[in-house]
């Protein structure tokens, strides 16, 4: 069964700095992985989608990557501002299946200090 | 881009009432929705897959009587938890997915709806 892991559970920041966050799953065998944003008490803001067969993907200061053999991916946040503050969840869809419901982490809580 | 959108976004009611959440693709068809709940500090678990024109597939443990899917048309899908209890009370988030886009396109989320029961 798929499993996904998120490292750090909580992370404070000053403005400015650079900073990573990280998220495994158990099974590489997966189509794609999506990384949201969850405000508090907020629905879901999708920020990346990264395809199987990419191994990044970039929108403005975001950067994801997917390592699939290592079951790895990461978020990389550029320059980091107070409005970044906010819940980071990754998921994945369950392992050889399309189309279907998504499984998250408990997420990343991100804490950026002015 | 593809908007789920999801009402109410908050209710509060006492112990035995019904509550009705509606969860609408607003400018795609979705063959497909998907209900989440989340409690505090924890992540999102899937409760039931939305199937449009069929029974709903609900995940283990989850009560099909109490949780009650309705997903009478492309672009709209309803949960209804019935005799709602205070352990009911939670965080409850719909999403959806263009059907005819593929893998390429991401799962779109509505802004959930939080439910408290007295």
């Amino acid at each position: 069964k798929q499993e996904v892991t998120q490292i750090p559970a909580a992370l404070s920041v000053p403005e400015g700095e650079n900073l990573v966050l990280n998220c495994s799953f158990t099974d590489s065998a997966i189509y794609n992985l999506q990384w949201f944003r969850q405000d508090p008490g907020k629905g879901l803001t999708s920020l990346l989608l990264i395809q199987s067969s990419q191994r990044e993907q970039t929108s403005g200061r975001l950067n994801a990557s997917l390592d699939k053999s290592s079951g790895r991916s990461t978020l990389y946040i550029a320059a980091s501002q107070p409005g970044d503050s906010a819940t980071y969840l990754c998921a994945v869809p369950p392992a050889n299946q399309a189309g279907t419901a998504l499984i998250f982490g408990k997420g990343t809580t991100l804490s950026v200090s002015s | 881009g593809a908007v789920v959108s999801q009402h109410p976004s908050w209710v509060i009611c006492k112990s035995g009432t019904s509550v009705k959440i509606e969860c609408r693709s607003l400018d795609f068809q979705a063959t497909t929705m998907f209900w989440y709940r989340q409690f505090p500090k924890q992540s999102l678990m899937l409760m039931a897959t939305s199937n449009e024109g069929s029974k709903a597939t609900y995940e283990q443990g989850v009560e099909k009587d109490k949780f009650l899917i309705n997903h009478a048309s492309l672009t709209l899908s309803t949960l209804t938890v019935t005799s709602a209890h205070p352990e009911d009370s939670s965080f409850y988030i719909c999403s959806a997915r263009p059907w005819d886009r593929g893998q390429v396109e991401p799962q779109h989320f509505g802004d959930g709806t939080r439910l408290s029961i007295l």
